[in-house]
């Protein structure tokens, strides 16, 4: 079946440094994909999307780049801050249908 | 707009109870969904509503009964609740289905002895 998986667990980066977390998926048909948040004890918050007809989208100090040829999408935190530590998830529908999967997802933690 | 809104916050039950998890949106959202999230695991998919009357089963609907009589309430039944379902429940929804941003309440941890 259809799949969305983050690269790494967990992620320790710097404060003030930049942090990538990456996110692979299988079905290349797959059109939309969305970039959640989730702070401990709270449900998942919208951070960026981006669709099929896109390379980059540029939010606030976010910027998701999809790469469609290696089935392969980025998310790039600017300037990483303290508040930016929570667990990242990649979601996408399933083709055909209403369906999302999400990635297992991957904790960033920041280290002053 | 309160947003999406899920009750109670925790819940503990018995192996064979039942109960009912409220879920609600403010934002004349179209589609609705049901996750489960255990420790280690991205969220797997219960049940969805892509509209009033119209419900599906997801991933993982075993042991689970949703009903969709208006387009603001998506309660989630558990019908004879199992150890293994354990987890935190979340309720989503967006305006559209398909390819549109879902919105996420705050969960609720269900705990079965």
């Amino acid at each position: 079946g259809e799949s969305v998986g983050l690269h790494l667990p967990t992620l320790s980066v710097q404060e003030g440094d930049n942090s990538i977390i990456n996110c692979a998926y299988s079905n290349s048909a797959s059109d939309y994909f969305i970039w959640y948040k989730q702070e401990s004890g709270k449900g998942p918050q919208f951070i960026i999307d981006i669709r099929s007809n896109m390379d980059k989208r540029q939010g606030q100090r976010v910027t998701v780049l999809l790469n469609k040829t290696v089935k392969h999408l980025s998310l790039q935190i600017a300037a990483t801050q303290p508040g930016d530590s929570a667990v990242y998830f990649c979601a996408a529908p399933t083709s055909g249908t209403y369906k999302y999967i999400f990635g297992t997802g991957t904790r960033l933690k920041v280290l002053a | 707009n309160a947003g999406v809104t899920q009750t109670p916050k925790f819940q503990v039950l018995k192996t064979g109870q039942s109960m009912t998890l409220q879920c609600a949106q403010d934002m004349n959202h179209e589609y609705m969904s049901w996750y489960r999230q255990d420790p280690g695991m991205g969220l797997r998919l219960i049940h969805y509503s892509v509209g009033a009357g119209i419900t599906d089963q997801g991933e993982v609907p075993n042991g689970y009964n949703v009903s969709r009589s208006t387009t603001e309430d998506f309660p989630l039944r558990l019908l004879s609740a199992a150890p293994s379902q354990t987890s935190v429940y979340f309720c989503a929804s967006s305006y559209a289905a398909g390819a549109d941003t879902q919105y996420f309440g705050p969960g609720t941890r269900l705990t079965v002895l």
